[in-house]
């Protein structure tokens, strides 16, 4: 089975341009995290989906990141303009019914460069 | 505010040791405690969790010892093999409805030497 599926695997872009992550949740998963994960602050909680809903966007850092579930299977976290202190691993995670577990599953991660 | 304290960072044992990683919470409130397994270049993979019912789960070699009053859990991993060299984070949450988010400790890199 395919799990999390996340692009691009690597992105190295410059300060100020526009920087798209794109991530494909397990079938069938009606949740779907984004996280950041620096050495400093480690692993943090952006914005969490719920049935294609954001439910909670508490965590992103300011206006310049936005992120969109269009659909069931299809999520994007965008960084306009992207600056180096952006540069991190992002993961998206999905989890199947919150009500009955909370199990998460990660993706592989997108590493963003900033120069 | 870190809600979820880990120690140590880093962590070096023999094949065969005993590994314990610590965490303490503040939040009263959390009442799922999973611990997760990171290797180089992936995401972080659910191990094991508990729930605060219990003192002590056990799957495998990986054991989850609670202690409620002290609000503090960690893990220990039986027999090491050099295999579960990888970043080990604690993390917390209050579970159910939209109580979905999980607070994770800084995590702890553990090296087995073969």
């Amino acid at each position: 089975d395919a799990g999390v599926i996340q692009s691009p695997r690597h992105e190295v872009t410059e300060m100020g341009q526009e920087v798209t992550l794109r991530c494909k949740p397990i079938s069938g998963h009606n949740s779907l995290f984004w996280y950041r994960q620096t050495m400093m602050r480690g692993l943090e909680l952006l914005i969490y989906f719920n049935n294609n809903v954001p439910i909670d966007d508490s965590g992103m850092p300011e206006d310049r990141f936005s992120a969109k579930m269009p659909n069931a299977s299809f999520s994007t976290l965008k960084i306009q303009p992207s600056e180096p202190r952006d540069s991190a691993v992002y993961f998206c995670a999905s989890s199947p019914e919150l009500a009955k577990t909370d199990t998460q599953y990660f993706g592989p991660g997108t590493r963003l460069t900033v120069l | 505010q870190q809600q979820v304290k880990q120690s140590p960072q880093s962590l070096i044992v023999q094949k065969g040791g005993i590994p314990i990683i610590n965490c303490a919470y503040e939040n009263t409130a959390f009442d799922y405690f999973p611990w997760y397994q990171q290797f180089p270049g992936k995401g972080p993979a659910l191990l094991i969790a508990i729930r605060p019912d219990v003192s002590e789960k056990k799957e495998g070699r990986f054991t989850i010892s609670f202690n409620k009053s002290a609000k503090q859990f960690s893990l220990h991993i039986m027999d090491s093999q050099p295999g579960d060299s990888a970043t080990y984070f604690c993390a917390a949450s209050m579970s159910g409805g939209s109580n979905y988010k999980l607070t994770f400790g800084k995590g702890t890199l553990l090296t087995v030497n073969p």
